[in-house]
């Protein structure tokens, strides 16, 4: 079955802090890619996109993520992070040509001032 | 509007209730989705339109959920005889209707079954 694993259930940061959030996913066939964020009182919002071409994509505010087929992953990355992307994040997957959307568990990001 | 509009954002009804969700989409959206967001688990989908017609409802746990999308725009998720286990965030999304398209989520209603 298709599926989406985020391992990192609650992280707790200091601002200036690097981050890194994984994903892993099964799925066979082409396999499209994304990260959205939820920050608090807000509705989801994509970070990033990956279908096709540059594996190290980058999206809004400083994120990025890299799509790592050998090791199906798609790991959301930012060198510094700021008190603002406080939130929850959310890794996701749709196979090419069906939309539905398979979410991970998400991932709470707390970032202490 | 400039986005997914969902009312109520907040439902309270008793077990045994029906209860409708309505969904507003971006305006020339053809596809829309409807999710599940229990507490501490990610969206789960439910079912999918493209234009008027169900396209994929693999998703609706069983034959107490319906949706209906009769002129291609608004769309109404359907519960009957509400279960306490229902009690959920219902999230609408749409996109343009290709697969390259990304999905803009609604804030969601939030419903409780006492």
């Amino acid at each position: 079955a298709q599926s989406v694993s985020q391992h990192n259930h609650h992280v707790i940061l200091s601002e200036a802090a690097s981050l890194e959030l994984g994903c892993n996913y099964s799925y066979g066939g082409t396999v499209n890619l994304f990260w959205y964020v939820q920050y608090p009182g807000q509705h989801l919002q994509l970070l990033l996109k990956y279908f096709s071409g540059d594996p190290l994509v980058k999206g809004i505010k400083g994120f990025e993520a890299e799509f790592i087929k050998s090791k199906f992953s798609f790991n959301l990355r930012k060198p510094s992070v700021q008190w603002s992307d406080t939130a929850e994040y959310f890794c996701a997957a749709t196979n090419f040509g069906n939309e539905k959307l398979t979410f991970g568990t998400g991932t709470r990001l707390t970032i202490i001032p | 509007g400039a986005g997914v509009s969902q009312t109520p954002s907040n439902k309270v009804t008793e077990k045994g209730k029906y209860v409708e969700l309505r969904c507003d989409p971006i305006s020339g959206h053809t596809a829309l989705y409807w999710y599940r967001q229990s507490l501490g688990q990610g969206p789960e989908f439910l079912i999918y339109f493209q234009g008027t017609g169900a396209a994929d409802d693999s998703g609706l746990p069983n034959d107490r959920f319906f949706a209906v999308r009769p002129e291609g725009s608004v769309s109404t998720l359907k519960i009957q005889r509400t279960e306490r286990g229902d009690s959920a965030v219902y999230l609408c999304a749409s996109s343009p209707g290709s697969s390259t398209d990304i999905q803009y989520f609604g804030a969601g209603t939030r419903l409780s079954v006492l």
